[in-house]
């Protein structure tokens, strides 16, 4: 079984600085995926970046950055030069990466980020 | 990039009544869709996942008699929710695994369903 421990139910950040949003997981699959997506107050769900477990660089995407601790079990997500945009949900997910099964995505609770002008 | 679209956006609809939620992939073909539900506040929860012309698989605690899933095709997904009581509100979403997606690939998300029931 997999899961997914975000354990900041809200987190604020002035305009122009960096924020980091932790991430843990726990799961007994040898090869997964790691993902973040965003959820403004539209409901839809915005992918932002993805982590293989086996990939060696940390991943990052534009102002998206990923700090994948593999050994600590953590993929803590860093915006940097936060946007009043970013203002949203931020949800940690996780799936198998290979082998037979329906490779769904658990989430974890997440974080509400505020953007302070 | 793969698009799923998701109909309707939003619907309020009388206790008792049944109401359709359609999941269409527009350029690709979903061999996995699944079915989340959220609480106001509250993280997806996975409902079911269904693979295109088998029975859809219910997460334990979901009534399969009450949130029916039809996927008939490789890219159509339709949840029904029958008899639709006040506790059925809340936002559905649905999301599609590509047939030849590799994970980072893999998830493509609908834009939800905010169902009201009064």
């Amino acid at each position: 079984a997999q899961k997914i421990t975000q354990t900041q139910p809200g987190m604020f950040v002035q305009e122009k600085e960096a924020v980091t949003l932790d991430c843990t997981y726990d799961t007994s699959d040898p090869s997964y995926g790691l993902f973040w997506y965003k959820q403004p107050s539209s409901g839809e769900m915005i992918f932002l970046i993805y982590q293989g477990s086996y990939d060696q660089q940390n991943a990052t995407e534009g102002r998206y950055s990923l700090n994948f601790q593999k050994a600590r079990k953590s993929a803590n997500l860093v915006i940097s030069a936060s946007q009043l945009g970013d203002s949203a949900m931020y949800f940690c997910a996780m799936s198998p990466r290979i082998g037979a099964g329906s490779y769904q995505l658990t989430f974890g609770k997440g974080t509400k980020l505020s953007v302070i002008p | 990039g793969a698009v799923v679209s998701q109909h309707p956006s939003r619907v309020i609809c009388k206790s008792g009544t049944s109401v359709k939620i359609e999941c269409r992939s527009l350029d690709f073909q979903a061999t996995t869709m699944f079915w989340y539900r959220q609480f106001p506040k509250q993280s997806l929860m996975l409902m079911a996942t269904s693979n295109e012309g088998s029975k859809a698989t219910y997460e334990q605690g979901v009534e399969k008699d009450k949130f029916l899933i039809n996927h008939a095709s490789l890219t159509l997904s339709t949840l029904t929710v029958t008899s639709a009581h006040p506790e059925d509100s809340s936002f559905y979403i649905c999301s599609a695994r590509d047939r030849e997606g590799d994970a980072f690939y893999g998830y493509t998300f609908g834009s939800g369903t905010r169902l009201t029931v009064v």
